[in-house]
């Protein structure tokens, strides 16, 4: 079993509409949650840490739920510009640094 | 402020040869890291520096890859003798805090790598 494990889509959505995909990840003590968003031949960026209580940036909203070791992105309204490929990213052993990624989920939104 | 910066972006080797990759992170950050993706896989940990120490190189794949980080600033990945699996893009990060997993990692853009 992959340690962090998204599904790879792609998901194919018109403008305004909503998607929402998640990721699974192997240990029950990771304590940080992030999504990162990587456009084609780019570095990965940021796009929002994910709390216990779950958190929401404009249109995007993470979810965690520890019970099934699953976090969640929604966005909300898409945009063309959303278009991109989002890793889930999991600090898997909270006594170290190092982040295990997904494979990415890849999204584009079409006008 | 400036971002995470990897020389050079792109590096086209045959087998056998050496490659040096450089790294410059955010100024002030002590963490630097280490990634790379090969192809069709996830972006995997390689190598942890707390300024000019090694944290943890648990992830380096062997023994050709050797990385330094003198005087805690910049970091360099050399690759010798470069083989065709080491093909794949590394990619550098950098983060400011006590480089625990709340810390947040800014990455640079990548280095692609092609061994021939």
């Amino acid at each position: 079993r992959k340690e962090v494990e998204q599904d790879p889509g792609p998901f194919n959505v018109p403008e305004g509409a909503t998607v929402a995909f998640n990721c699974t990840y192997s240990n029950s003590a990771s304590q940080s949650f992030f999504w990162y968003r990587q456009d084609c031949r780019k570095e990965p960026k940021l796009l929002m840490s994910v709390y216990s209580s779950g958190n929401e940036d404009g249109r995007f909203t993470a979810q965690l739920n520890r019970a099934s070791q699953y976090i969640s992105l929604l966005i909300r309204d898409s945009k063309l510009s959303d278009s991109a490929t989002y890793l889930c990213v999991v600090n898997l052993d909270p006594n170290d640094y190092k982040l295990s990624f997904g494979a990415g989920t890849t999204v584009t939104v079409r006008a | 402020e400036a971002g995470v910066t990897q020389f050079p972006s792109h590096s086209v080797i045959e087998k056998g040869q050496t490659v040096t990759l450089r790294c410059d992170p955010i100024s002030g950050h002590d963490n630097l890291y280490w990634y790379r993706r090969v192809m069709g896989k996830e972006i995997k940990f390689l190598l942890h520096f707390v300024k000019e120490s090694k944290q943890d190189e648990s992830g380096m794949p062997n023994n050709r890859f050797l990385a330094e980080r003198t005087g805690g600033t910049y970091s360099t990945l050399k690759v010798q003798p470069a083989e065709l699996e080491d093909s794949g893009v590394y990619f550098c990060a950098s983060s400011q805090g006590r480089g625990r997993g709340t810390d947040t990692q800014y990455f640079g853009p990548g280095t692609r790598l092609t061994v021939l």
